[in-house]
């Protein structure tokens, strides 16, 4: 099956630094990756279509400026959360698509947990 | 617009009881692709089943089956002779690709006591 890693699982860091996290496929090509945030007790919200060789798609509400996609290549996508504040603290996940196939379910990462103090 | 509802928040039943976690879902493509992830306390999303919007036969994969009715818009998921190992967060998602962005239901927390 294919496999999708991401780094850290989790991680805490202080008020107004950057954290950067990796998404990250492991045996295929992933052209598309997506990431999802998760706060406690909700559910998944898509944040952003990520593109290898692209600009990120960026859903409704989500701050581009703050929350930096980074696809420079078929098995890595970077997700860098700018400035973290407390309420950035949330669960994210992502998800990634072979490229040049039809028909297969999205392949997710195991998740980073991020707790901004 | 995608939307999917699970109206159960919370479900609590004696292990080896059946079990059944409703999903509709509205969409108003006529292509679409039904999913179910279970979300153990780790955090990782299981993939369970997929199922596209021509195929409405149910599936059946050991305690696990799945009910999908296009008329009503529900995918339904039933797990038979609970086990305490079922315990986990499940979501119901609805993508217009497979493998594509994910609109997922608001999940339900299932909690099977022993």
């Amino acid at each position: 099956g294919a496999v999708v890693s991401q780094h850290p699982s989790w991680v805490i860091c202080k008020s107004g630094t950057s954290v950067k996290i990796e998404c990250r496929s492991l045996d295929f090509q992933a052209t598309t990756m997506f990431w999802y945030r998760q706060f406690p007790k909700q559910s998944l919200m898509l944040m952003a279509t990520s593109n290898e060789g692209s600009k990120a798609t960026y859903e409704q509400g989500v701050e581009k400026d703050k929350f930096l996609i980074n696809h420079a290549s078929l098995t890595l996508s970077t997700l860098t959360v700018t400035s973290a504040h407390p309420e950035d603290s949330s669960f994210y996940i992502c998800s990634a698509q072979k490229s040049g196939t039809a028909n297969t379910e999205a392949f997710f990462g195991q998740g980073t947990r991020l707790t901004v103090v | 617009a995608q939307k999917v509802t699970q109206a159960q928040t919370e479900i609590s039943v004696v292990e080896k009881e059946d079990v059944t976690l409703d999903c509709v879902y509205e969409t108003r493509d006529t292509t679409y692709y039904l999913f179910w992830y279970k979300q153990p306390p780790s955090g990782e999303l299981v993939f369970l089943i997929r199922r596209n919007s021509f195929d409405e036969q149910n599936e059946i994969s050991g305690r696990y089956s799945w009910n999908f009715q296009k008329s009503t818009s529900s995918f339904n998921f039933t797990i038979t002779a609970s086990q305490v190992v079922d315990s986990a967060v499940y979501f119901c998602a609805l993508s217009l690709r497979s493998g594509e962005k994910l609109t997922f239901g608001t999940g339900t927390r299932l909690t099977i006591i022993p």
